[in-house]
């Protein structure tokens, strides 16, 4: 079975650029859900999608972080502009009931 | 709502002596609980999960963990620690399809 896919898994770019990230879940795994890791901390629940809905997005910084799962299976998140602070590991997950199961991460540096 | 605290940031054994990672969980219900373990530039991997069945866990790579109510304790532990277990560990809990990391600690091993 193939895992939580992503790309790309590492990105530098300066403050004030925009950035994309891709996921594409594990088959037939409805829920997903985008996490931010800063270093040296575990990570945070930015938003979370059951099939092409928002479920809980409450922690996503909304003027900047956007993220969309239009047909219910892959993801995207963007943020626009970055700051320095947004600097961290981006990580997606999908689940089957409770069990979450993680992609690589995106490795973001913002300049 | 569903808490859990990992009372070691860091913790350092000599490689075939016991590893002992402690989590103290906070929940007013009956909780599923995990642990992750995340090697270096890599994403979080499933070690062992807990969902109200039985009380001890074996999870993968030889790690078990002992859900203890009274204590409200989910440590993992391993008898003999080996190099390749040096990475950074992180229990959570499970509400709503949500997952709350602890804060990680990271294993280091001693050749």
């Amino acid at each position: 079975e193939a895992g939580v896919a992503q790309s790309p898994r590492y990105k530098i770019i300066e403050k004030r650029q925009s950035v994309a990230f891709w996921c594409n879940p594990i088959s037939g795994h409805a829920t997903l859900y985008w996490y931010q890791q800063i270093l040296g901390q575990g990570p945070k629940l930015l938003i979370q999608f059951q099939n092409n809905g928002v479920v809980d997005d409450s922690q996503l910084p909304k003027d900047r972080f956007s993220a969309e799962r239009l047909k219910g299976v892959d993801s995207t998140l963007k943020i626009q502009p970055a700051k320095l602070e947004d600097s961290a590991v981006y990580l997606c997950a999908s689940s089957h009931q409770e069990t979450q199961y993680f992609g690589p991460g995106t490795r973001l540096l913002v300049l | 709502a569903q808490s859990v605290t990992q009372l070691d940031s860091h913790v350092s054994v000599s490689e075939g002596t016991p590893v002992l990672l402690r989590c103290n969980y906070s929940s007013s219900y009956s909780p599923s609980l995990f642990w992750y373990v995340q090697h270096p530039n890599k994403g979080l991997q499933l070690l062992l999960k807990y969902t109200s069945a039985a009380t001890l866990v074996k999870g993968i790579n030889g790690f078990e963990a002992e859900f203890k109510k009274s204590e409200t304790s989910f440590h993992l532990t391993k008898p003999s620690a080996h190099m390749s277990d040096a990475a950074e560990y992180f229990c959570s809990g499970a509400g709503s399809y949500q997952l709350t990391f602890g804060k990680g600690t990271k294993l280091s091993v001693i050749p």
